[in-house]
């Protein structure tokens, strides 16, 4: 069992249309961050979310941290073809200090 | 903007052989980590570094791992005989502070280790 659960694991979509992935966990994370991964790259921060219900917004993206700080949402508006790329979400556990990764979302943006 | 630099990006090596990857962090952080990510698989944690000393790792990181800090810059790990199952991407990275207090973590590029 992952401790962070993204979904879906691929996703292939038009320019122009909206999407949204998650990331799920049976455990309380104190905080939680978003990376977008390119092929052959490491992982860039995106955004990092920390208070519950916290919603932060990023030019066309928006990410949202649940209530209970288990889960966490991505919704990117109008993608387009540069969105294209691994969506990473990883957190460090309440009382824990170590990162830790889901497997991500594969987003393929074709124009 | 500052980055965390990685080398080699590629290294290709004989199973057994030792290996040496070499991080440069950014320059004001305090915190270094590795990472390993094998082709279509997770990102792992490998190891977590403060201080002078190892703060925390996985179950990952055996005996045949070891991270140094030899000067203000560098921060390696070395792999002292390598294993196939070794052959991945292992990234570097670095924070201000620790994620457990929201420190935002800043990866290099990667260096990719095949293991033959």
């Amino acid at each position: 069992t992952q401790l962070l659960e993204q979904s879906p694991q691929f996703l292939s979509i038009q320019e122009g249309e909206n999407l949204t992935v998650y990331c799920n966990s049976s455990s309380v994370f104190s905080s939680l961050q978003w990376y977008r991964q390119e092929p052959g790259e490491g992982p860039v921060l995106l955004v990092t979310v920390v208070t519950g219900g916290e919603v932060k917004k990023l030019k066309r993206l928006t990410f949202q941290f649940g209530d209970a700080r288990k889960d966490s949402s991505l919704h990117i508006t109008a993608a387009q073809p540069g969105d294209t790329g691994l969506y990473l979400c990883a957190g460090v556990q309440s009382g824990y200090s170590t990162l830790t990764f889901g497997k991500g979302t594969m987003l393929l943006v074709s124009p | 903007e500052p980055e965390v630099t990685q080398t080699p990006s590629h290294q290709v090596t004989q199973m057994g052989q030792e290996v040496i990857l070499r991080c440069v962090p950014i320059s004001n952080h305090l915190y270094f980590y590795w990472y390993r990510q094998i082709l279509g698989q997770k990102v792992e944690f490998l190891v977590s570094f403060y201080n002078n000393e190892i703060s925390e790792k996985s179950e990952i990181f055996d005996d045949q791992f070891s991270v140094e800090r030899p000067d203000g810059s560098n921060f390696t790990l070395k792999i002292r005989s390598t294993k196939l199952e070794d052959s991945a991407m292992y990234f570097c990275a670095s924070s201000e502070a620790t994620p457990a207090g929201t420190g935002e973590l800043f990866f290099g590029e990667g260096s990719r280790l095949t293991v033959l």
